[in-house]
């Protein structure tokens, strides 16, 4: 069975310093991963993706994560954070033979500090 | 392109009603989903469809009914709200390596 774990429902960080949002994932078929992110009252937009390719994904804004199949991890980086990066990020996984096994995380709520 | 619509954006139910919430794409895309989101619940998969005239039950399918009668458009029902069903829903369209959302309605059912 596929499952997702946010591992901080909160993260605040200084504006120009780094964000790290963790996500592990378990799934016994051949996973792709996302990072969506969410505004406030807005809908969900893709930041990057991973689907068996490149572990190192790069995406919009900055961000990047590395696929780690032996710690199960997927984290979310960002070098320098802005204060237009404040929003909910959510970790995806889903099982590329599956339509219907698309499992959100809970969602990290990231707080960018003046 | 406007990408993903939503039909309404917010609505009001007293329970027992019904409502369709109405979703839009103009991306060609097969596959739509419908889902909620609750506060720390992240996204919950409610129904989902691969094509027109197809559709499938996801994880929390009770209480809702969908339909494609056509390949833009993914309906979503509830045919007697419940206040359980207060929630924020979003619709999606693409695949399971890449979904576009739309908007989100906001439903409260008092």
């Amino acid at each position: 069975a596929q499952s997702v774990t946010q591992l901080d429902s909160h993260v605040s960080v200084s504006e120009g310093t780094p964000v790290l949002l963790r996500c592990n994932y378990s799934s016994s078929y051949s996973p792709s991963l996302f990072w969506y992110v969410q505004h406030p009252n807005k809908g969900l937009q893709l930041l990057l993706k991973y689907t068996s390719a490149a572990t190192l994904v790069k995406g919009i804004n900055g961000f990047e994560a590395e696929f780690k199949k032996s710690e199960t991890s997927f984290h979310l980086t960002k070098p320098s954070a802005h204060m237009s990066d404040a929003a909910e990020y959510f970790c995806v996984v889903s099982d590329q033979d599956r339509d219907d096994k698309i499992i959100f995380g809970k969602g990290t709520r990231l707080h960018i500090l003046p | 392109n406007a990408g993903v619509t939503q039909t309404p954006k917010f609505r009001v139910l007293k329970t027992g009603q019904s409502m369709t919430l109405l979703c839009a794409q103009d991306m060609n895309h097969e596959y739509m989903y419908w889902y909620r989101q609750d506060p720390g619940m992240g996204l919950r998969l409610i129904h989902y469809s691969v094509g027109e005239g197809t559709t499938a039950k996801g994880e929390v399918p009770d209480g809702y009914n969908v339909s494609r009668l056509k390949k833009q458009n993914f309906l979503l029902g509830l045919e007697s709200a419940a206040p359980s069903q207060t929630s924020v829903y979003f619709c999606a369209s693409g695949h399971t390596y890449e979904q576009y959302f739309g908007p989100g309605t906001r439903l409260t059912v008092t």
